[in-house]
């Protein structure tokens, strides 16, 4: 069973980085293919996609967000970090991330973390 | 960027209702779209992947289909469990994209 798990910080305050953890059990970030993706929710509103790492250590960024944003993973404690810097009130949300699976040339996200708020407020 | 449309924003219905969500993507994505499902204050759930394939342990009422721009996802004789906001996503084209979300009301 594959699971994952978001921690952090619930408050920052303007300009400060935020830094995320995702915990996960159930696979490993060394087997080919496999993916963790970061995806953030502001209260009320939509998905939106920020940021990717696969087994080989290839990154993908949100291009709006990829100046601010890092993604690192430790695979010996099946980790995955987000830092993203200078944050401001737009950020507030609940952020996820999730397991990609590849089938073929497709992909989806499977499962997700239970996500953990984050607000930004001075 | 993929923009990725839903329609309509909110949707109400009653238990044993058919209801149809549509999502439709600003350029081609072929049948590179996946569907989710999210209750409130819970983390979305995946339903369908590339457009019509229905994940594990999703019951069989729900269904996708579509391809190019113009996706469907439909759920057959609603229960009470189906009422949640339902998500779109691209995965045709980096980044990934999600649609506004559908909010299905009693």
């Amino acid at each position: 069973q594959i699971t994952l798990k978001e921690s952090g910080p619930t408050l920052v305050k303007p300009t400060q980085t935020l830094t995320l953890t995702c915990t996960f059990s159930g696979f490993s970030l060394s087997t080919s293919e496999v993916g963790v993706a970061w995806i953030r929710q502001p209260p009320g509103k939509a998905l939106e996609w920020l940021a990717l790492i696969y087994w080989n250590d290839e990154k993908r960024y949100s291009p709006s967000l990829k100046s601010r944003l890092t993604i690192t993973k430790d695979t010996s404690r099946d980790q995955v970090v987000l830092t993203m810097t200078n944050m401001g009130p737009v950020d507030t949300a609940t952020y996820y991330c999730a397991h990609r699976i590849v089938g073929g040339t497709f992909h989806w996200f499977d499962p997700w973390g239970q996500g953990t708020l984050v607000t930004v407020s001075s | 960027d993929i923009q990725m449309t839903q329609s309509p924003s909110s949707l109400s219905a009653s238990v044993g209702d058919r209801v149809t969500i549509t999502c439709r993507a600003s350029q081609s994505i072929g049948t590179y779209l996946n569907w989710y499902q999210q209750k409130a204050g819970r983390a979305p759930k995946l339903l369908i992947y590339a457009a019509s394939s229905l994940q594990n342990g999703v019951p069989s009422n729900f269904s996708g289909g579509g391809s190019g721009t113009d996706f469907t996802l439909t759920i057959t004789s609603l229960q009470l469990e189906d009422f949640a906001t339902y998500y779109c996503q691209q995965s045709y084209s980096a980044p990934d994209t999600f649609g506004q979300g559908t909010k299905l009301e009693i």
